[in-house]
């Protein structure tokens, strides 16, 4: 059972910023928060990963908040390729830790 | 790099029918994972192997089984196809650890009939 709740859709204007929350509210000392995304038909994307400081790279950067209880993912400046599914993931602390738990996520449309 | 290949990308089951969906990675990478994805869903992972030669179920493993042979193939197979199976399916791979980032395939969609 997924331990994020994002929002079910978005709409964003391109070239302007897309900024996606993530509430997950019981995550652990040790977890990470993870965002993946997923074109239309293809396998889910990596996008970035962060623990509780706040992390940039070529894509997006990500906001965690200082409690940690929930992240913004940012595109800084979406284009029409972003539309996607987003996915928010908080990576559970079993032992082998493997399991991926991704919810529904957030559908962003980027809209000319 | 080809990263993470599956084959084939679409296939029709009959009932009852059986088939292997294949997986391999070309990143030398340890884990290795297949999830299914039912129309406006999220993934939901069926089995993941931590190296050659072991493999655990994860939250959907009814109906389905693995083998890890090699660190490069994971295939998952069907034995009785079940109009439930109707899904894409995705492989995943990563090298390991705490942060490990997955790396997926293109998909292979299911029909069963």
């Amino acid at each position: 059972d997924a331990k994020t709740t994002q929002p079910p859709s978005m709409d964003c204007a391109e070239g302007r910023a897309a900024n996606l929350p993530c509430n997950h509210s019981t995550i652990s000392g040790n977890e990470y928060v993870y965002w993946y995304r997923q074109i239309h038909s293809q396998g889910p994307q990596y996008i970035i990963h962060g623990l509780k400081n706040n992390e940039t790279n070529e894509m997006a950067s990500l906001i965690i908040t200082e409690d940690r209880k929930s992240s913004t993912l940012i595109l800084p400046h979406a284009t029409l390729r972003d539309t996607a599914v987003y996915y928010c993931i908080v990576r559970p602390r079993d032992n082998y830790g493997q399991n991926f738990v991704f919810g529904p996520g957030t559908r962003l449309s980027v809209l000319p | 790099n080809a990263g993470v290949t599956q084959t084939p990308k679409f296939r029709i089951l009959k009932i009852g029918q059986s088939m292997t969906l294949q997986c391999t990675q070309d990143m030398n990478h340890n884990y290795m994972y297949w999830y299914r994805q039912d129309p406006g869903m999220g993934l939901k992972l069926i089995y993941y192997s931590v190296g050659a030669g072991i493999t655990d179920k994860g939250e959907v493993p009814n109906g389905y089984n693995v083998s890890r042979s090699t660190t490069e193939d994971f295939p998952l197979r069907l034995e009785l196809a079940a109009p439930s199976q109707t899904s894409v399916y995705f492989c995943a791979s990563s090298y390991g650890g705490l942060r490990e980032t997955q790396y997926f395939g293109p998909g292979t969609r299911l029909l069963v009939l």
